[in-house]
């Protein structure tokens, strides 16, 4: 098992451009999530998703898309990137939503 | 008030020695709760899930207490590779939503 996959590892975009992040997983998990992590404030939810077809905001969903057409993936998009959402990105699943979290190595992204 | 509040540190601590830190949540409806390690600049792993008053596995005990609404962790016999930031998570409603501490670091010297 792979376990959680991310790419890319690293990113740089300018202020406007978009992109989006990859996320999958293999073990099968119905609940999946995007989390930013930024220093001193913890992990904070961007969108999550309770099984295929179903996705909802989290915390701070602003500035961000998802869609989970199949189990395994959930891609996040940034649509216009703005220097506030430089961030390291940790894509996260598990079986549901109170269970263990295993996590993907993340996305470190700088927008100048 | 934050709902999961943790102390950043960083506490040092020396090799072979004992460390413990706490970790208050607000929900008090909170059931479960989990540590979390995560070493620099990787991703965060599952220590240990603490489902009752508390939980120990090897070196690392988790104890919880419902009525000042704390979790604890206590590190025992510290080695150099306990050095990471421990995230305290916490269910904060009835559908499982997870809130996460900002980690409190323990680096530990030789």
């Amino acid at each position: 098992n792979a376990g959680v996959t991310q790419t890319p590892k690293f990113q740089v975009l300018k202020t406007g451009q978009s992109m989006t992040l990859q996320c999958a997983q293999d073990m099968n998990h119905e609940y999946m999530s995007w989390y930013r992590q930024d220093p001193g404030m913890g992990l904070r939810l961007i969108h999550y998703s309770v099984g295929a077809g179903i996705t909802d905001q989290g915390e701070v969903p602003n500035g961000y898309n998802v869609s989970r057409s199949t189990t395994e993936d959930f891609p996040l998009r940034l649509l216009s990137a703005a220097p506030s959402q430089t961030s390291v990105y940790f894509c996260a699943s598990s079986y549901g939503r109170g269970d263990t979290q295993y996590f993907g190595p993340g996305t470190r992204l700088t927008v100048l | 008030r934050k709902e999961v509040e943790q102390d950043p540190g960083p506490f040092n601590v020396p090799e072979g020695a004992t460390v413990a830190f706490n970790c208050t949540y607000s929900n008090s409806a909170s059931q479960s709760f989990f540590w979390y390690r995560q070493d620099c600049r990787k991703e965060p792993k599952l220590l240990m899930s603490v489902y009752s008053s508390g939980n120990e596995d090897g070196r690392f005990t988790a104890q919880l207490n419902r009525a000042s609404q704390y979790i604890s962790l206590l590190i025992r016999d510290s080695k150099l590779s306990d050095s990471a930031t421990y995230l305290c998570v916490v269910p904060t409603d009835s559908w499982g939503k997870l809130q996460f501490g900002a980690g409190t670091q323990v680096v530990v010297t030789p």
